[in-house]
């Protein structure tokens, strides 16, 4: 399977409690977006990586929220101090960005995260 | 900054008929992309098609197509032949310099047999 893939796809936690996710892009792709989903909302954008480089974090991303792409591949979710409001699906999506000219982001499962 | 509109939460067509989708942005951008995703209940957003802003002519993709009016900042979605699987929700979404995508909230499509 070359789509992307995240894990864990659900995630149960207790309030209080650091949680982390994982997103493997398509090999390919420059370009790592993170966005958060609650039901019935479209998602909402997080943060993007340019290869290694974190090129933009939204405001929504307190600083209980750290993303990683060491090495410009994978990427990492960290939510620190759980609560209940961070219950959402994290949507990651990868894109290959050359200058002028979009290409389509390909977008993974998802992980679901519960916060208890 | 841009904003995305999606005005129909809700919306159903019988199989086999046509059905569209509305979607208007607000953009002081002139080089830009505009998306339709979908996004079944198994939750991947898959993409139904896309446009750039500089092209005058209106994308399709099989039984999608869309109606793309730049002056008016509309990009509505058509969709002939409704099937039962085009039940789904559907996203409109933009892209520009940044490359961030920007989206509606939706409109929950219902295929009725």
């Amino acid at each position: 399977d070359t789509g992307v893939s995240q894990n864990p796809r659900h995630k149960i936690t207790k309030r209080g409690q650091n949680v982390t996710f994982r997103c493997d892009p398509i090999s390919e792709h420059n370009r790592l977006y993170w966005y958060r989903q609650t039901l019935g909302q479209g998602p909402e954008f997080l943060t993007y990586f340019q290869n290694e480089a974190q090129l933009e974090k939204s405001r929504l991303l307190s600083d209980r929220f750290s993303a990683e792409r060491p090495k410009g591949s994978f990427s990492t979710l960290e939510i620190q101090r759980t609560e209940q409001g961070d219950s959402a699906m994290y949507l990651c999506a990868s894109s290959s960005y050359e200058g002028r000219g979009n290409t389509e982001a390909f977008f993974g499962q998802g992980t679901r995260l519960t916060v208890v | 900054a841009q904003t995305v509109t999606q005005s129909q939460p809700e919306m159903s067509v019988q199989e086999a008929e046509t059905v569209t989708l509305s979607c208007t942005y607000d953009t002081s951008e002139s080089d830009y992309y505009l998306f339709w995703y979908k996004q079944p209940p198994s939750r991947q957003m898959i993409l139904v098609i896309r446009q750039e802003a500089y092209k005058q002519q209106n994308a399709t993709e099989n039984r999608f197509s869309v109606n793309f009016q730049k002056a008016a900042k509309s990009f509505s979605l058509k969709i002939s032949d409704s099937q039962l699987g085009d039940a789904a929700m559907y996203f409109c979404a933009y892209t520009g310099n940044n490359r961030k995508l920007i989206w509606g909230l939706g409109t929950s499509l219902a295929v009725n047999p």
